[in-house]
């Protein structure tokens, strides 16, 4: 399974997009970029992933490169409920483990 | 909606005691996991299943073992609970199509 790494920390101000990066330079050609985030004392939650094709939902935007070497997940209108860690994981389809890393400890601000 | 449950969000147990952590999921997933969280690691593969009575070892079995009798439950068990098992344990099932983790909220246990 590819590494990612994230900034450890980020601020974003109530109500701007906050975008939160990633890079997995060793992602392989079927492997998934995933995002996950867990609020403090819960289980994790998942956002969104795609494979090469930028993709939107309710939650967020994921914006991948064309070399797919980073990404950059998109909290349109962030609100104080989105403070929480941030995880970006790559994953094959027929990979069972995810290697989790530290995540961003993302913190939106009034 | 979408639901993974675990039975306890919070155990004390005491050290040599054995202790069982339940995990129910209503989504008729074949494959769930069993994960440990601490301060600094982040999530840690403890154990999975991708069928009935099929198990797996993760990252870090030594100490657990687990029991997959029916396709929507899948329990992890300390056979003799020691201080550094000290943990939030976290359940997850997965779907096949889309392949995203469902979580339950976790079981925070105290070994003393």
């Amino acid at each position: 399974d590819a590494k990612t790494t994230q900034p450890t920390s980020m601020d974003c101000a109530e109500g701007r997009a906050a975008n939160l990066p990633c890079n997995h330079s060793t992602i392989s050609g079927n492997e998934y970029v995933y995002w996950y985030r867990q609020i403090h004392s819960q289980g994790p939650q998942y956002i969104i992933h795609g494979l090469k094709n930028n993709e939107t939902n309710e939650m967020a935007s994921l914006i991948i490169t064309e070399d797919r070497k980073s990404s950059t997940l998109i909290l349109p209108h962030a609100t104080l409920r989105d403070t929480a860690v941030y995880y970006c994981i790559v994953r094959g389809d027929s990979n069972y483990q995810l290697i989790w890393g530290a995540g961003t400890k993302l913190i939106i601000k009034p | 909606d979408v639901k993974v449950t675990q039975s306890s969000r919070y155990l004390v147990k005491r050290t040599g005691e054995k202790v069982f952590l339940e995990c129910v999921q209503d989504m008729d997933h074949e494959n769930m996991f069993w994960y440990r969280q601490d301060p600094g690691l982040g999530l840690r593969l403890i154990y999975f299943s991708y069928d009935v009575k099929m198990k797996e070892k993760g990252d870090i079995p030594e100490g657990y073992s687990v029991s997959r009798e029916k396709k929507e439950r899948f329990s992890l068990i300390l056979e003799s609970a020691s201080t550094n098992q000290t943990s939030m344990y976290l359940c997850a099932s997965r779907g096949p199509s889309t392949g995203e983790l469902f979580f339950g909220e976790g079981s925070r246990l105290t070994v003393l």
